[in-house]
């Protein structure tokens, strides 16, 4: 069984300029989610769809980050514009059902803003 | 306000001993948890799990208790080994608070004696 799929695996941007990533979950998972995760710290909740509606983004910074799941299956999120505290990695993630099941993480795309 | 607390940055364990891994909670809507295991450069693997409903749960050579009255849950790892050595995170989630997106502790780094 394949994987999540994360690209890039590395991005270094300067602040203010914008950046993508793309996220491929699991097949079958109708549950995807984006953390972040800042040095030294553990992964943090930006948001969570489920199929192509949002679950829960109430901890994304919804003034510069973005995040879409067209068609239920690949994820883009998106921050315009990058800020210096936004370097980190940001972790895919994607299970099988809402309900009492683990998920699944990509490797992860680390972002460094300069 | 950090929910979820892993207060031990780093533990050594000989190789064959027990590593205990502690982890303690805040929200008492939390009702079932997770534990990770996360190598360099990849993203973190899921390792056990445990519902609110339960006080342990064994997989092998690793064993979660879960002790809700102090908030408090450990991983246990007998014997351990090298490929043990790694960073493990505590995870929780509040399904019937209708959060299922999971929380994160810092993670403790498991550095594992030959």
């Amino acid at each position: 069984e394949a994987g999540v799929a994360q690209s890039p695996r590395y991005k270094i941007i300067e602040k203010r300029q914008s950046v993508a990533f793309w996220c491929n979950p699991i097949s079958g998972h109708a549950t995807l989610y984006w953390y972040q995760q800042i040095l030294g710290q553990g992964p943090k909740l930006l948001i969570q769809f489920q199929n192509n509606g949002v679950v829960d983004d109430s901890q994304l910074p919804k003034d510069r980050f973005s995040a879409e799941r067209l068609k239920g299956v690949d994820s883009t999120l998106k921050i315009q514009p990058a800020k210096l505290e936004d370097s980190a990695v940001y972790l895919c993630a994607s299970s099988l059902e809402r309900v009492n099941t683990e998920a699944f993480f990509g490797q992860g795309t680390r972002l460094t803003v300069v | 306000d950090q929910q979820v607390k892993q207060n031990s940055p780093s533990l050594s364990v000989q190789e064959g001993r027990i590593s205990i891994l502690n982890c303690d909670y805040t929200n008492s809507m939390f009702d079932y948890f997770l534990w990770y295991k996360k190598y360099p450069a990849e993203g973190p693997t899921f390792l056990i799990s445990i519902s609110s409903i339960k006080d342990k749960n064994e997989d092998g050579r690793f064993t979660v208790f879960l002790n809700k009255s102090a908030k408090h849950l450990s991983l246990h790892i007998v014997p351990s080994q090298p490929g043990d050595s790694a960073v493990y995170f505590c995870a929780a989630s509040a399904m019937r608070g209708g959060a299922d997106g999971l929380t994160f502790g810092k993670g403790t780094h498991l550095i594992i004696q030959p």
